[in-house]
């Protein structure tokens, strides 16, 4: 199994600003995920971060709003860039193992944008 | 598309209860099916998983029976507790390898 620690849980932002979530697994994992919940909805994924490459985007999100980085096989981290009231999520960090059904998620960031 | 559908919450039940959550799904092929459950102030778990059809997946008193014919994989526990309060999650694994999920349902549990 994965143990998946997300940073911040939670924060406050201003509107028009930007912020940058980390994730970090506790064992190499080949994939990464980033999802987006917003209240009273489900998940939806965001992208698919890539190690050493540019994250594959689902349809309707784009790099310039969500840019995401992952440097390695065990850390991603998702920005959320000149933030939106509409922005406002849970936003969580998914990892799962190429080849399994299984796929871990961290405790999600709950962000409220004003 | 693939689509997931679980019936809404919340559902509220006495403890030792009959729990019933119904999913269906939408989805081109024989989709790995899932149940996540979220407990508060925590990520998502898996709580069980069946890959074909006819398969019963489960785990902690609870389990769901992938049901090719009613494309459904309805949670059932025989005897909710108190702990079991928690929101739970069906979701499918599409042909690309996407977890497709449900909008959730919340689940109270009174003593």
């Amino acid at each position: 199994s994965a143990v998946i620690s997300q940073k911040p849980s939670r924060d406050i932002c201003q509107r028009g600003t930007s912020l940058t979530i980390q994730c970090q697994v506790d064992s190499q994992v080949t994939m990464m995920f980033w999802y987006r919940q917003q209240p009273g909805q489900s998940l939806t994924l965001i992208a698919t971060a890539n190690q050493g490459s540019e994250a594959t985007y689902e349809s309707g999100f784009v790099i310039d709003k969500f840019p995401i980085s992952r440097p390695n096989l065990t850390f991603s981290t998702l920005t959320v860039s000149n933030m939106s009231p509409e922005d406002s999520s849970i936003y969580l960090c998914s990892a799962g193992q190429g080849g399994t059904d299984t796929q871990y998620f961290g405790p999600g960031t709950r962000l409220t944008v004003l | 598309g693939n689509s997931v559908t679980q019936m809404e919450g919340p559902v509220t039940l006495s403890e030792e209860a009959f729990l019933t959550i119904n999913c269906t799904y939408t989805a081109t092929g024989y989709p790995s099916l899932f149940w996540y459950v979220q407990y508060p102030g925590e990520g998502l778990q898996l709580l069980l998983k069946a890959t074909k059809a006819d398969d019963k997946g489960s785990n902690k008193g609870f389990e769901a029976t992938y049901r090719k014919e009613t494309t459904s994989f309805h949670l059932e526990k025989g005897s909710v507790q108190v702990s079991d309060s928690a929101v739970y999650f069906c979701a499918l694994r599409n042909q690309g390898g996407k977890l497709i999920f449900g909008q959730g349902t919340e689940l109270s549990v009174k003593p």
